[in-house]
């Protein structure tokens, strides 16, 4: 069955500092990775997803399907960047539907 | 244009109780889910509606979980009998539903079974 995991509950580190959200996954056909973020009173939100290959708000994320892992990075975090994030599993055998970890609180401090 | 929209907000009930949430999409957006999120877990699938198509309810945990869905607006999940283990935030998203659009989420109903 599929599954997704996100091993920290919370993520603390400083300013300027890198940062690396883990995700791993577990699905057996050919996986579509999402990162979904929820900034403080704000709703669940779309960060970024591997298909479209790109980096926003400097962070970035790689699909490593030999490790399984699909880990959100940042080189230098800000204190902006603190937030829920959720990584978000789909595919063709799930026909459309999304399975999400249950979080990482990421906490960016001065 | 305005986003998903859930009601109500909060909901408070008794235990035994059934309770109705409603979720209004984005117009025009075919694809509609809904996810339960109990405190401290992640977002758990419960259902997936998809234009007129069948509904995937693969994600309802009991026989007294149901949805339904009018076309391609709104959305009801109705919990029956409700039990305490049932609280959590009931979160609904709809998509424009093209193969792994973004979804769109509401802001939830917190629902707390007493």
């Amino acid at each position: 069955a599929q599954r997704v995991t996100q091993p920290e509950k919370l993520l603390s580190v400083f300013k300027g500092a890198p940062v690396e959200l883990k995700c791993n996954y577990s699905y057996s056909g050919s996986p579509e990775l999402f990162w979904y973020v929820q900034y403080s009173r704000q709703r669940l939100q779309l960060l970024l997803r591997h298909i479209s290959r790109e980096s926003i708000k400097g962070f970035t994320a790689d699909l490593n399907k030999g490790e399984t892992s699909f880990h959100l990075k940042k080189p230098f975090a800000q204190e902006e960047d603190s937030a829920m994030y959720y990584c978000a599993l789909s595919g063709r055998l799930l026909f459309n539907k999304f399975y999400f970890g249950s979080g990482t609180k990421l906490n960016v401090k001065p | 244009g305005a986003g998903v929209s859930q009601s109500p907000s909060n909901k408070v009930t008794e235990k035994g109780k059934d309770v109705e949430l409603r979720c209004d999409p984005i117009s025009g957006h075919t694809a509609l889910y809904w996810y339960r999120q109990r405190l401290g877990q992640g977002l758990e699938f419960l259902i997936y509606f998809q234009g007129n198509s069948a509904p995937d309810k693969s994600g309802l945990p009991s026989d007294r979980f149901s949805a339904e869905r009018t076309g391609e607006s709104v959305s009801t999940l109705t919990i029956q009998r409700t039990q305490q283990e049932d609280s959590a935030v009931y979160l609904c998203a709809s998509s424009p539903g093209g193969l792994y659009s973004p979804l769109h989420f509401g802001n939830g109903t917190r629902l707390t079974v007493t």
